[in-house]
């Protein structure tokens, strides 16, 4: 059972646009929320983090949303870069039980020129 | 370089050898984690080890499979007589403690089992 669902494999954008990531989670104990990047061959790079008592946190061109009683948050770049082509992945954990963090499937960003 | 550190980064045994994989977090960091991601899936927590102590191994399969983090040196994953289902990329990553610190990952070990 997929606890941390990415629906969209993949996702293309103009540059220049903005990209909108999304990522559900089913288990409400979850508090603590990230978004990584990845290129091949390279391990995920952190992005943007959020804990469960904001809704909002920004980055420069990074901005995750977090709608708790929808279990829903999600990714916006803007404006989106020929350089942001990679995966992405949304991780959560329940702070108070652990450390590890349950990673979403991914999504594939290619963002055309 | 003080990022988190793997090698080897690409591991090639025949089934039924052993694979030994190293990580070195990052400097000032003392908890470890090892992840699996399997082709065309997302990563997949192992086990979360601090110095000397395995802190949570949830996500490690039962047999075959063991980690440590000694006093000295880097955390090993160790995984013995391997089958050509292992066949997959380990990520480490540490970070710089417990609660809401987010986790840096190394380039990772990508294990090819013949």
């Amino acid at each position: 059972d997929q606890q941390v669902k990415q629906n969209s494999p993949s996702l293309s954008v103009q540059e220049g646009r903005i990209s909108i990531l999304n990522c559900d989670y089913t288990n409400s104990m979850f508090d603590y929320f990230l978004w990584y990047k990845k290129y091949p061959a390279e391990g995920p790079t952190f992005l943007i983090s959020i804990s469960s008592i904001k809704d909002k946190n920004e980055d420069g061109r990074f901005t995750v949303f977090l709608n708790k009683s929808a279990k829903h948050l999600s990714l916006h770049i803007v404006p989106s870069q020929p350089g942001d082509s990679a995966v992405y992945f949304c991780a959560a954990s329940d702070v108070n039980y652990g450390q590890n963090f349950v990673f979403g499937p991914g999504t594939r960003l290619s963002v055309l020129p | 370089n003080a990022g988190v550190m793997q090698n080897p980064r690409h591991l090639v045994r025949r089934r039924g050898q052993e694979a030994r994989l190293r990580c070195s977090p990052m400097k000032g960091h003392s908890h470890v984690y090892w992840y699996r991601q399997l082709p065309e899936e997302g990563l997949k927590f192992m086990v979360y080890l601090q110095k000397e102590n395995i802190i949570d191994e949830s996500g490690m399969p039962k047999e075959r499979f063991s980690a440590e983090f000694p006093k000295e040196g880097p955390s090993i994953l160790r995984i013995q007589q391997v089958v050509r289902g292992d066949s997959a990329a380990y990520f480490c990553a540490s970070s710089r403690g417990q609660g809401r610190y987010e986790q840096y990952f190394g380039p990772g070990t990508r294990l090819t089992v013949t």
